[in-house]
């Protein structure tokens, strides 16, 4: 069963504009991570943040969490063609417990 | 290391064959996840193996599926006998220590069930 889910489901930008996408999920997680996905091939890794972290930053990604709203933000700031892609957050629960992933939100960043 | 390989890429068979995807984790990674993804239901974990042994297998969809980690190197995903329904892309992903890491992803074998 999904443990976390997307929103938007879609969305579509310019290019140079930010990109936000949200995530909410159900029970106490251990950490949340995101992935992206390009057409036809497998997902990647893009940066995990445990669940004593509010923040995190790599490169032009900047993520948030917030434990007491169950919910996550990505945000990909200065959006290139190339981040045209699904993004899904994925969450464990505590202890040795398997990655659960949401349905994705799939952006097209138009040049 | 070449990552996470998955093999075959491109599977079609007809209804009632049976299906074997194999999957070769990355060296020393000690989990070890098979998922599907298809439009409607998105990504779904089916099995979750920890050091070779089955952890969760509450996704598996019924007896027709069946997985097996004989040793750290080598893991299947088999589906007897088939139905137009699994049709999807099985991918399998292995991480260090179960979803406290970060997981690799092979690039997955689309299945195609006629």
């Amino acid at each position: 069963s999904q443990q976390g889910e997307e929103d938007p489901q879609a969305l579509s930008i310019q290019e140079g504009e930010n990109a936000t996408m949200n995530c909410s999920y159900k029970t106490s997680i251990n950490n949340l991570q995101w992935y992206r996905q390009n057409s036809g091939r497998g997902l990647v890794h893009l940066i995990l943040i445990r669940s004593n972290e509010r923040e995190k930053h790599s490169g032009r990604l900047r993520v948030t969490l917030d434990t007491s709203k169950k919910s996550s933000s990505l945000l990909i700031t200065a959006s290139r063609a190339a981040d045209t892609a699904s993004y899904f957050c994925a969450t464990d629960r505590a202890g040795n417990t398997p990655l659960v992933f949401g349905k994705g939100t799939r952006l097209s960043v138009i040049a | 290391d070449a990552g996470v390989i998955q093999s075959p890429r491109h599977e079609v068979t007809e209804m009632g064959q049976e299906v074997t995807l194999r999957c070769k984790p990355i060296s020393g990674h000690n989990s070890l996840f098979w998922y599907r993804q298809t439009m409607m239901r998105g990504l779904e974990l089916l099995i979750y193996f920890n050091n070779n042994v089955p952890i969760d297998d509450s996704g598996m969809p019924e007896d027709r599926f069946s997985a097996k980690m004989p040793n750290a190197s080598f893991s299947t995903l088999k589906i007897q006998p088939s139905e137009p329904r699994d049709s999807a892309v099985y991918f399998c992903a292995s991480s260090s220590t179960g979803g406290n890491t970060e997981a690799f992803f092979g690039q997955g074998t689309r299945l195609t069930v006629v």
